[in-house]
């Protein structure tokens, strides 16, 4: 299986900065790659698939790069809804496993 | 509004069974579902998915034997039934939609449930 690694595991940003979440792939998963929000108490929400396409209705300010093994996720000139967990999904082999996650919070 | 409407808080003892519904409409057969969990503090937990249409199945290692995913078209829902629960199955249950059922059950979710929360506990 392919394991799925999220870094880092907190990542403290002010509000209006950027943030940049990585996530690394144990072996090429081309660009199937999706990332996840999961907010307190809520299901995750799809924000991008293919690695860079944003999902239906997602902010432009969150974009995804990435292909093979090595993936980032940007949100630029963060909002206060923007502070929650984001997890990295490949969807390239079986079983479609996830990171364990990068929680970002306020500094 | 599309949504997934999945059943509510379950509360089993050690060894019982848990089943847990999630319903989807319209286009129920143009779908795959995976059925996730996330045990309190963790991170998400592929189990298993079903094919909307033709009810194909494929259910990770780890619950091989234990899990069993159905789906009845008429009322359009799919079911996870997890067997032999113990205090580790303590978690919060997704069911997850993937655009294309022919995809096979290796993709990504565009729609997520709420979740169920299944509490085990003697």
């Amino acid at each position: 299986e392919i394991v799925m690694t999220q870094s880092p595991a907190t990542l403290s940003v002010s509000t209006g900065e950027r943030a940049t979440l990585s996530c690394r792939a144990s072996e090429s998963v081309t660009t199937k790659l999706a990332w996840y929000q999961q907010k307190l108490g809520q299901a995750p929400r799809l924000l991008i698939y293919g690695a860079s396409t944003r999902a239906t209705g997602v902010p432009d300010r969150f974009s995804g790069g990435g292909s093979g093994t090595e993936f980032t996720l940007t949100i630029d000139s963060l909002q206060s809804e923007d502070f929650a967990v984001y997890y990295c999904q490949q969807y390239n082999r079986w079983p479609p496993l996830f990171g364990q996650g990068t929680k970002v919070d306020i500094k | 509004q599309i949504q997934l409407v999945q059943s509510g808080a379950e509360m089993k003892k050690p060894g019982a069974s848990v089943r847990v519904s999630c319903k989807a409409s319209p286009y129920f057969t143009r779908y795959g579902f995976s059925w996730l969990r996330q045990a309190p503090g963790q991170g998400l937990e592929w189990m298993g998915w079903i094919n909307g249409y033709s009810g194909e199945t494929h259910v990770a290692e780890t619950f091989q034997g234990r899990l069993t995913l159905t789906r009845d078209t008429f009322t359009s829902t799919a079911y996870m039934e997890l067997r032999r629960l113990t205090s580790d199955d303590t978690a919060v249950y997704f069911c997850a939609r993937q655009i294309a059922a022919a995809a096979g059950p290796v993709y990504f979710y565009d729609l997520w449930g709420r979740g169920t929360l299944v509490t085990v506990s003697s």
